[in-house]
């Protein structure tokens, strides 16, 4: 069976900050991977996926994640954060050849964004 | 805007009732994915409509029911509610079932079980 840990449930920082969120997943078999993003009181929507090729993929609002497979891992990335990146993100994974709506996600992390 | 609209907003009722929460894809998308959002589960998948077909099943209770209709739009069915049952439900629709068509998430129903 395939799991998600996402190892932080809160990450505050400051305006223009860098900010790693991270993300290990367990799988016997290959896996799609994603990160979505929910603001409050709204959907999620997908911030990037990796389904195969460069192991850098680079996804809307400037996030970024890499893909580490001897890690199991597929940390989110910012350089600089934005007040507007106050969100939960969710790590997600998908088994390849199975239905991709049938995501199995991580319990998220909630980014704050101080001034 | 997604373009996905679920209906009601807010749902509250009582343990053992019956609810049911409706879905309205984008227009032209022909799958819908219901998902459960609780505080003690977590995000959750239920089910996959495609095309009027059900597609995959995930974590879906017995008490739990979906379907698609003609129009595309889909209805979840909840019944013998439990106080467990308190969540956010998620509607998503995307174009097709292919890995890379993209999925849009409407803003859920919470539903309230007292």
């Amino acid at each position: 069976a395939q799991s998600v840990t996402q190892l932080d449930s809160q990450v505050p920082v400051f305006e223009e900050a860098p900010v790693e969120l991270r993300c290990n997943y367990s799988s016997s078999v290959s896996v799609y991977l994603f990160w979505y993003v929910q603001y409050p009181n709204q959907g999620l929507q997908l911030l990037l996926k990796y389904l195969s090729g460069s192991t850098l993929v680079k996804g809307i609002n400037g996030f970024e994640a890499e893909f580490n497979k001897s890690q199991t891992s597929f940390h989110l990335r910012k350089p600089s954060v934005h007040i507007s990146d106050t969100a939960e993100y969710f790590c997600a994974v998908s088994v390849l050849g199975g239905s991709q709506g049938n995501l199995i996600f991580g319990k998220g992390t909630k980014l704050s964004v101080k001034p | 805007d997604s373009g996905v609209t679920q209906t009601p907003k807010h749902l509250i009722t009582a343990t053992g009732q019956r609810v049911t929460l409706r879905c309205s894809p984008r227009s032209g998308d022909l799958s819908v994915y219901w998902y459960q959002q609780s505080l003690d589960q977590g995000l959750q998948f239920l089910i996959q409509y495609y095309n009027g077909e059900e597609r995959a099943k995930g974590n879906i209770l017995e008490r739990f029911s979906a379907q698609q209709f003609p129009d595309l739009h889909s209805e979840l069915n909840l019944s013998s509610l439990e106080l467990g049952d308190s969540a956010l439900y998620f509607c998503a629709s995307s174009a097709d079932a292919r890995w890379d068509s993209p999925l849009h998430f409407g803003n859920g129903t919470r539903l309230t079980v007292t």
